[in-house]
């Protein structure tokens, strides 16, 4: 079964600073995994995604994650915070062989301070 | 592009009443999926569907029901709504081998 788990329900930063929102995951087989942020009365959008491919991926919106296999993480990170970038972000986790459902981690509050 | 939509994206109703959420998605996807979320909580799968006339139900027991007439339609209805539905759902659909999914709006659900 798979899992993942976001360290930090609430994140705040000052506009300028880092943003880094942390996410383990637990998975028997190779995982894909997928950063989405969701912004107040709407769906989610895909941030980016892990396949397999780069250990280091970058997304939209300045976003980057790692894939550490041996830590079992894809922390998100950027460089700089915008005011733009308060949402709630959700890690999630899929496997490759399936690639069908995914399990979401319960999310991170980001919050963005002048 | 993904193109999914949900409608309607606010609906107020009163206990007993029946309804349906719809959803839409124009990407010719294979899977579609529901999931309910409370305000600033995780989301919970409460059906999927792989094709036409497949559905499951999903990690959260749901009393709603969903149907798969047609590859791009996935709705779904609550027979006799009760306070307990209130919640927002949102809708996903993923092409079979990609993986991510690609969310609606939502639809915010209030029964009084």
């Amino acid at each position: 079964a798979q899992s993942v788990t976001q360290l930090g329900s609430h994140v705040s930063v000052s506009e300028g600073a880092l943003v880094l929102l942390r996410c383990n995951y637990s998975s028997s087989v190779p995982p894909y995994l997928f950063w989405y942020v969701q912004y107040p009365n709407q769906g989610l959008q895909l941030l980016l995604k892990y396949t397999s491919a780069a250990t280091l991926v970058k997304g939209i919106n300045g976003f980057e994650a790692e894939f550490k296999k041996s830590e079992t993480s894809f922390h998100l990170t950027k460089p700089s915070a915008h005011m733009s970038d308060a949402a709630e972000y959700f890690c999630a986790v899929s496997d490759i062989g399936t690639a069908s459902k995914l399990t979401f981690g319960t999310g991170t509050r980001l919050q963005v301070t002048l | 592009e993904a193109d999914i939509y949900q409608t309607p994206r606010y609906l107020v109703i009163g206990t007993g009443k029946k309804i349906t959420l719809e959803c839409s998605q124009t990407m010719g996807h294979d899977k579609m999926y529901w999931y309910q979320q409370d305000p600033g909580m995780e989301l919970h799968l409460i059906h999927y569907s792989y094709g036409v006339n497949s559905t499951e139900k999903g990690d959260l027991s749901s009393e709603s029901t969903v149907s798969r007439i047609r590859t791009e339609h996935f709705p779904l209805t609550l027979e006799s709504a009760r306070p307990s539905h209130t919640s927002q759902y949102l809708c996903a659909s993923s092409d079979r081998s990609k993986g991510e999914q690609y969310f609606g709006p939502g639809t915010r659900l209030t029964v009084t």
